[in-house]
């Protein structure tokens, strides 16, 4: 059980376009999904935090108008990449809890490239 | 903020050898979690222990929470056990409840 999963798992798109990506937990349901940031060879930044049915909180130095996150139903969160730049490229991982105080189980990651 | 600070950074085995990995954090958590990151960007939860030991057939772990540190140890290491292993402790409560990844160890298991 607690299976997450991300797609697409890799994506290339031009400079000034804009990125969906969607995280879905399978076979829970998942109050609160969060969304990571992973540069090469560095550990996971948080980027926000998603409660069903609320506006994301994010974290300090994450632009809101650039990474819109949505957190549609109790399986699905998506982030929207918007005006991609070669400097949003990274690897973005989304995790699903069952509510605040249970373990995080993540998705496979996503791998932007902006070109 | 909190820091979360792991060692070794980096770490080579002889497929065979046991290893012990260690978290320190710098200030009272509600939890801690540890994760394998494979090669391929899979995180895999091995465990949730805020405080004591837990063992999962070659692994095991244990937080000392009042002395802020968590140690896993790794058995019989296998090829299979290389990547990144990352410590996550939580901070907050209720919504405001989040991870923070420690600086991870590279681990690589050799033959």
């Amino acid at each position: 059980g607690a299976v997450v999963s991300q797609h697409p798992s890799r994506v290339i798109c031009k400079s000034g376009t804009s990125v969906k990506i969607e995280c879905r937990s399978l076979d829970f349901q998942a109050t609160t999904m969060f969304w990571y940031r992973q540069f090469p060879k560095q550990s996971l930044m948080l980027m926000a935090t998603s409660n069903e049915g609320s506006k994301a909180t994010y974290e300090q130095g994450v632009e809101k108008d650039k990474f819109l996150i949505n957190h549609a139903s109790l399986t699905l969160s998506t982030l929207t990449v918007t005006s991609a730049h070669p400097e949003d490229s990274s690897f973005y991982i989304c995790s699903a809890s069952r509510g605040a105080f249970y373990e995080q189980y993540f998705g496979p990651g996503t791998r932007l490239t902006v070109t | 903020g909190i820091q979360v600070e792991q060692s070794p950074p980096d770490l080579i085995l002889q497929e065979g050898a046991n290893s012990t990995l260690r978290c320190n954090f710098s200030d009272s958590v509600n939890n801690l979690q540890w994760f394998h990151q494979n090669p391929w960007g899979q995180l895999i939860n091995l465990f949730y222990i805020p405080s004591g030991t837990k063992q999962n057939g070659r692994l095991s772990a244990t937080t000392v929470a009042t002395e802020r540190y968590s140690l896993l140890y790794i058995s019989s290491s296998q090829t299979t056990d290389s990547g990144v292993y990352f410590c996550a402790v939580v901070l907050g409560t209720g919504t405001a409840s989040k991870l923070t990844f420690g600086t991870g160890t590279r681990l690589q298991v050799t033959l």
